[in-house]
């Protein structure tokens, strides 16, 4: 089975800190996506990555960045937290070549900023 | 601009009764359909893609072209299908707001 793991389900930050979310997928994907969940709103792209050190910005990329060193890992990050960033964010992956196919999500982080 | 509308929060019916949990997308040419699902306490997963025309657990989606729809339907629903459910388009994967499913005994 696919894994996508999350490190941190729970996350208490106060306004101005930065913050760090890590993902991690075990089945070699290139691609990589990360979304934040909200209530009324659904699934929101904030960013993806096709390929190692490549990203493109989804459709909520404001204040947020990414990095990805290596295949299997992609890092969230929020430079100056703030209040409106309080959410869920989902990690996900898949394998399949110009396409986003069937995604594989982590179990996601939860994401209260003070 | 490309979008995916789930036009109801919540549905709620009786075990037993057909369910519809509808979604309209607004896409340039002919977008990849995929209905996902998250049970309480679950990471979530896809349900069904279009392209496999598939029924899982019990459930099938219609695409209508026409329409622009692609809502899913249970003919009969159970308890376990008490869920949140989303509709998603395209590549990089458009989701709708979700809709919740309560499936009352």
């Amino acid at each position: 089975d696919v894994k996508v793991t999350q490190s941190s389900r729970y996350l208490v930050k106060r306004t101005g800190e930065k913050v760090f979310l890590e993902c991690v997928q075990d089945m070699d994907h290139e691609n990589m996506f990360w979304y934040r969940q909200d209530p009324g709103l659904g699934l929101r792209l904030i960013y993806f990555s096709y390929d190692v050190k490549m990203k493109e910005k989804g459709d909520i990329p404001e204040g947020y960045s990414v990095s990805r060193e290596k295949k299997e890992r992609f890092s969230l990050i929020l430079e100056s937290a703030s209040t409106n960033q309080t959410s869920m964010y989902l990690c996900a992956s898949n394998g399949e070549t110009g396409s986003a196919g069937e995604l594989f999500f982590g179990e996601g982080s939860r994401l209260t900023v003070l | 601009a490309q979008r995916v509308t789930q036009p109801e929060k919540l549905l709620s019916v009786f075990k037993g009764a057909p369910v519809e949990l509808k979604c309209n997308y607004s896409y340039s040419g002919s977008p990849e359909l995929f209905w996902y699902v998250q049970y309480s306490r679950q990471r979530l997963q896809l349900l069904l893609r279009h392209i496999s025309r598939e029924s899982i657990k019990g459930f099938t989606a219609d695409l209508n072209k026409g329409e622009t729809s692609f809502h899913l339907k249970k003919p009969f629903a159970q308890e376990e299908d008490s869920a949140m459910y989303y509709c998603a388009a395209g590549g990089k994967l458009i989701f709708g707001q979700g809709t919740e499913l309560s499936v009352k005994p």
